[in-house]
């Protein structure tokens, strides 16, 4: 079975430009999860889709960051314009059931530079 | 203050040692509770899950939650080189999905 994967593996961008990050989740898992981890920090929750609802999106920064998951299969996460501290590691997760006791699956992540 | 701490080492062990890795927390709402390990350019693989307070334990690894002290630990016995990576604790509420993170301790075990 495949993991969770994530597209690209790293991108280098220069302050004011946009990037699309994307994920696709293992098959069947109708929950998705973005996080990030800035440099020296811990992995903080962005948001969280079921299917191709937005269940919580407390975590999201700021209105420059756009998650979509269309048809409730794959996600992207927009960032535009990217600021410096943008930077960081983006994890996508993905898990089959609702509930703090369902068990996320995480991608390896992608790494954004902004410059 | 942070919502989950932990202590981000350096660890450094010698190959066959008993590895203790610690969490603390706040939130008297966590139920469940997590260790990934991380290694290097990889994304977090699930090690041990619990829920609520005592011990679980699979293989080399024993996780341990004491709810009444809000306060994680993770066993490794035997420790191998390949163990080498970083530990990440977390955890989440009973009703919510969001996952809140330590901040990963790095581990060495020296062959």
């Amino acid at each position: 079975e495949a993991g969770v994967t994530q597209f690209p593996s790293h991108s280098v961008i220069e302050k004011g430009q946009t990037v699309t990050l994307r994920c696709d989740p293992i098959s069947g898992h109708d929950n998705l999860y973005w996080y990030r981890r800035v440099m020296g920090k811990e992995i903080k929750f962005l948001l969280h889709f079921v299917k191709e609802s937005k269940q919580d999106e407390s975590g999201m920064p700021n209105n420059r960051f756009l998650a979509e998951r269309t048809g409730g299969t794959y996600s992207t996460l927009k960032v535009q314009p990217a600021e410096l501290e943008d930077s960081g590691v983006y994890f996508c997760a993905s898990s089959q059931r609702t509930g703090g006791s369902d068990t996320q699956y995480f991608g390896p992540g992608t790494r954004l530079t902004v410059l | 203050q942070k919502e989950v701490e932990q202590d981000p080492g350096p660890l450094s062990v010698p190959e066959g040692a008993i590895v203790s890795l610690n969490c603390t927390y706040s939130n008297s709402a966590f139920q469940y509770f997590m260790w990934y390990r991380q290694y290097s350019r990889k994304g977090p693989e699930l090690l041990m899950y619990t829920y609520s307070s005592g011990n679980k334990e699979d293989g080399r690894f024993t996780a341990q939650v004491d709810k009444s002290s809000k306060y994680i630990s993770l066993f490794i016995r035997d420790s191998q080189p390949s163990d080498s990576a970083t530990y990440l604790c977390a955890m989440s509420a009973a009703t919510g999905n969001q996952f809140y993170f330590g901040t990963g301790t790095s581990l060495t075990v020296i062959p």
